[in-house]
């Protein structure tokens, strides 16, 4: 079954640290997606990044980096000199290609806090 | 382009009722899916429909319901609520049916049961 883990619940820095959200993911398919998510104070899900499984590139998109490792199934956010305005809860999710299994898998969310 | 809105944002109810909860997916998307967000469980899949039709559904009770309409917009409806139904009610709309494109969420139904 897919599961996916972000082991820091909660994650507090000051504003200009760079900061990195760990996500790991389980999977039996070899095709699959993976994706962050922002959850800011207003609940609104905003989309991140897409990665399909056969693509290990990493991706910069300004202040954002993303790390995906299939041999240790991660795929690591970083923010580069955090802002306030990157306070939000983080989710990092999941889907296969397969029929009946294309749902998003959410992990439990990592909440960040960046304070002036 | 106009994103994705939930109606109502905010609803109270009672157990026992039941509620219709409203989905208008961004222009020319044809798939939404459904999720519910609570505190303890996180963010679950309900449903996601294509084309008029369910094409995946989560593990949730048959109490969940949901239907497409010809212009991709979308309902989903709760009857005999529980206390344990009261979350935020995301719902998402794609391209294509999920995965092969991203997911765009709206800012949700926030149910409450009393």
């Amino acid at each position: 079954a897919q599961k996916v883990t972000q082991a820091q619940t909660e994650i507090s820095v000051v504003e200009k640290e760079d900061v990195t959200l760990d996500c790991v993911y389980e999977t039996r398919d070899t095709t699959y997606y993976l994706f962050w998510y922002k959850q800011p104070p207003s609940g609104e899900l905003v989309f991140l990044i897409r990665r399909n499984s056969f693509d290990e590139q990493n991706e910069i998109s300004g202040r954002y980096s993303w790390n995906f490792q299939k041999s240790t199934s991660s795929f690591n956010f970083t923010i580069t000199a955090s802002q306030v305005v990157d306070s939000a809860v983080y989710f990092c999710a999941l889907s296969e290609a397969a029929t009946g299994r294309r749902a998003l898998t959410f992990g439990s969310g990592t909440r960040l806090q960046v304070q002036p | 382009k106009a994103g994705v809105t939930q109606t109502p944002r905010y609803l109270i109810k009672t157990r026992g009722q039941q509620v219709t909860l409203s989905c208008s997916p961004i222009s020319g998307h044809r798939s939404v899916s459904w999720y519910q967000q609570t505190p303890g469980q996180g963010l679950q899949f309900l449903f996601e429909y294509f084309s008029e039709t369910q094409r995946n559904k989560g593990n949730f009770p048959g109490r969940f319901s949901g239907r497409q309409f010809s212009n991709s917009r979308s309902e989903m409806n709760v009857s005999t609520l529980e206390l344990g139904d009261s979350a935020l009610y995301l719902c998402a709309s794609s391209l294509e049916q999920m995965t092969r494109s991203e997911q765009y969420f709206g800012p949700g139904t926030r149910l409450t049961v009393t």
